[in-house]
């Protein structure tokens, strides 16, 4: 069975400009979440999506947006892009059926914003 | 409200002695507790989970863990430590019933010495 699939790896942005980010979830998986990764603050949860409907939401600015497509597969978008936005974003999939359900993590997106 | 304290930032071995990773937590139900393992510019890898069935929770790689309800702690063990074991390992504990929310601890770096 394929992993948690994220695109791409590597990208880089200036300062003001917009990136979306891409995530291929493990097939049959219906839940989605977003992390950022950063040294400073470690991991921080951005958002959750099931079934197409955003079901968790953490603490960031509405300048960090997502949406879950009818097959599972979700997008991240993060508009006027600041120089703290540099991190390794994570994504990760889940059965979501139970409490029990453990996430599974893609190898992220690492932004770097100049 | 749920949360989960890593009581070490960075741990030290040498190579061929046990590991202990020290996670405690707090919660107000019985909780799934899970531990992952980051490698360098990699995703999080699930390596065991507690989910009422057994006290002590066997994962990938040798290592285990063991929940103990009176102490509220879920530590990582290894009886010999592997240079490839070089990592950071993050403690979740999930939300509460019906949140899907997971709590990640902040981590603890581990370093194996030669």
């Amino acid at each position: 069975k394929a992993g948690v699939t994220q695109t791409p790896r590597y990208l880089i942005k200036t300062r003001g400009q917009q990136v979306t980010l891409s995530c291929s979830p493990i097939s049959g998986h219906r839940s989605v979440s977003w992390y950022q990764q950063t040294p400073g603050q470690g991991l921080q949860f951005l958002f959750e999506y099931f079934s197409e409907t955003q079901r968790n939401k953490g603490n960031f600015p509405g300048r960090f947006s997502g949406r879950q497509f009818s097959n599972s597969r979700s997008e991240m978008n993060v508009s006027t892009l600041e120089l703290g936005d540099s991190a390794l974003y994570l994504c990760a999939s889940s059965l979501a059926v139970t409490e029990n359900s453990p996430l599974h993590f893609g190898n992220g997106t690492r932004l770097t914003v100049t | 409200a749920q949360s989960v304290t890593q009581l070490d930032s960075h741990v030290s071995v040498s190579e061929g002695t046990p590991v202990l990773l020290r996670c405690n937590y707090s919660s107000s139900y019985s909780p799934s507790l899970f531990w992952y393992v980051q490698h360098p510019n990699k995703g999080l890898q699930l390596l065991l989970k507690y989910t009422s069935a057994a006290t002590l929770v066997k994962g990938i790689n040798g290592f285990e863990a063991e929940f103990k309800k009176s102490e509220t702690s879920f530590h990582l063990t290894k009886p010999s430590a592997h240079m490839s074991d070089a990592a950071e390992y993050f403690c979740v504990v999930s939300g509460a019933s019906g949140t899907y929310k997971y709590i990640f601890g902040t981590g603890t770096r581990l370093k194996v010495l030669a």
